[in-house]
């Protein structure tokens, strides 16, 4: 079966610096996509960016880039320049099971907050 | 566009009440999704309609009642429930729940307290 670990339950950065959440994963599908959220306090979850575990490149979306270690399992996201805006919860996530059910797993999340 | 809309956003219930909420997307997504989400833990996946059809439901209470009338709306119809139903409640939709376009748009949710 497949497990989501984010080992950061809180995490500090100031702002402009760049930061890492880490996220590991155990699956034994050969092809499987990793997704990262951010849920501000108002509640909403805001997809940042993808990964598909046959993708050459690692993803990036502006100031979210992901970190891809196939053989690590490790799909650590990067902001760059930390805005106080990106105070928020982060969740690492990836589709359950081998069959196309739509049903994702999610990480127990990372709480980043930003320092000005 | 990646817009979807929950109404409303906060409800306050008795445990005798009927309520229903709401999520409308018009990104011609064909998977919608609910999700139940208490502070500080990540999502539960409640309910998965494909093409509107109900393809998943985790063992959800009947106290929770899903509908989906057309493409574009998601119901969820709720009565009888308990204190412990207090939680955030999240709409998402996808394009399809097949790889890679399985990637879920959530909706700002609705925060339901039930007293």
């Amino acid at each position: 079966a497949q497990k989501i670990t984010q080992t950061q339950p809180g995490m500090f950065v100031q702002e402009k610096e760049a930061v890492t959440l880490d996220c590991t994963y155990d699956t034994s599908d050969p092809s499987y996509g990793l997704f990262w959220y951010k849920q501000p306090s108002s509640g909403e979850m805001i997809f940042l960016i993808y990964q598909g575990s046959y993708d050459q490149q690692n993803a990036t979306e502006g100031r979210y880039s992901l970190n891809f270690q196939k053989a690590r399992k490790s799909a650590n996201l990067v902001i760059s320049a930390s805005q106080l805006g990106d105070s928020a919860m982060y969740f690492c996530a990836m589709p359950a099971g081998s069959g196309n059910t739509g049903k994702l797993i999610f990480g127990q999340g990372t709480t980043l907050q930003v320092k000005p | 566009d990646t817009e979807v809309t929950q109404t409303p956003k906060h409800l306050v219930m008795g445990m005798t009440n009927k309520k229903s909420l709401k999520c409308e997307q018009h990104m011609g997504h064909r998977a919608m999704y609910w999700y139940k989400q208490k502070a500080k833990k990540p999502p539960e996946l409640m309910f998965v309609y494909s093409y509107e059809k109900l393809s998943i439901n985790e063992s959800v209470p009947s106290r929770f009642s899903p509908e989906c009338p057309n493409s574009s709306l998601l119901n969820l119809h709720l009565h009888a429930l308990q204190p412990e139903d207090s939680a955030l409640y999240l709409c998402a939709s996808s394009q399809d729940i097949a790889l890679p376009k399985r990637t879920q748009y959530f909706g700002p949710g609705t925060r339901l307290l039930v007293l």
